[in-house]
């Protein structure tokens, strides 16, 4: 059994702020974490991954997320926020060595940038 | 460019009608899934299908029904639309096996039941 806490529904960063969006995991097998992003009216777009390998994982846009075990922890961060960045995201966990692939998300967290 | 497309962007149903929302990918994935997306709930799975006439229950399966007759669609159907139903539907493929567990999504559909 997998689930997702994302700590924060809402997070509120000035432009050119650090962006930090918290997501906790909890997998009874090794997983595989996922961080999208969805802008307003729109479908889900991968920013970045985790498999295996690297702990330190880059993204699209400038993001980027750390897995820490120890932590069951995968925090998004980006050093510096634009106002395009402003957006729902959402971590989502998946068992490693499943074929199906089914993604189990935390609620999200909207980030709000200000000028 | 991969591509996930969902047949409507948005829809209106009368309560009591049978719906069907279509999805169709042109990646040659084997996985194809149904998501609900609720404010403050995040996306809940539906149902997936990992191969053609195959399906399997997700969290929340009650009240829906699901078909995929050719790899590339996978249809969802509600057999009799309620309220409590209205929400935004996501459809989202990935590739079979376990090297690429990536998914991508369709633009969702905004279902209403009035």
């Amino acid at each position: 059994a997998q689930s997702v806490t994302q700590l924060g529904s809402h997070v509120s960063v000035s432009e050119g702020a650090l962006v930090l969006l918290r997501c906790n995991y909890s997998s009874s097998v090794p997983p595989y974490l996922f961080w999208y992003v969805q802008y307003p009216n729109q479908g889900l777009q991968l920013l970045l991954k985790y498999t295996t390998g690297a702990t330190l994982v880059k993204g699209i846009n400038g993001f980027e997320a750390e897995f820490k075990k120890s932590e069951t922890s995968f925090h998004l961060t980006k050093p510096s926020a634009h106002m395009s960045d402003a957006a729902e995201y959402f971590c989502a966990v998946s068992p490693m060595n499943s074929g199906y692939s089914t993604l189990t998300f935390g609620k999200g967290t909207m980030l709000l940038v200000s000028p | 460019d991969v591509k996930v497309t969902q047949s409507s962007r948005y829809l209106v149903k009368r309560t009591g009608e049978k719906v069907f929302l279509e999805c169709v990918q042109d990646m040659d994935h084997e996985n194809m899934f149904w998501y609900r997306q609720d404010p403050g709930l995040g996306l809940r799975l539906i149902y997936f299908s990992y191969d053609v006439k195959m399906k399997e229950k997700g969290d929340i399966p009650e009240g829906y029904s699901v078909s995929r007759e050719k790899k590339e669609r996978f249809s969802l159907i509600l057999e009799s639309a309620s309220t409590n139903q209205t929400s935004m539907y996501l459809c989202a493929s990935s590739k079979g096996g376990t090297v690429n567990t990536e998914a991508f999504f369709g633009q969702g559909t905004r279902l209403t039941v009035v």
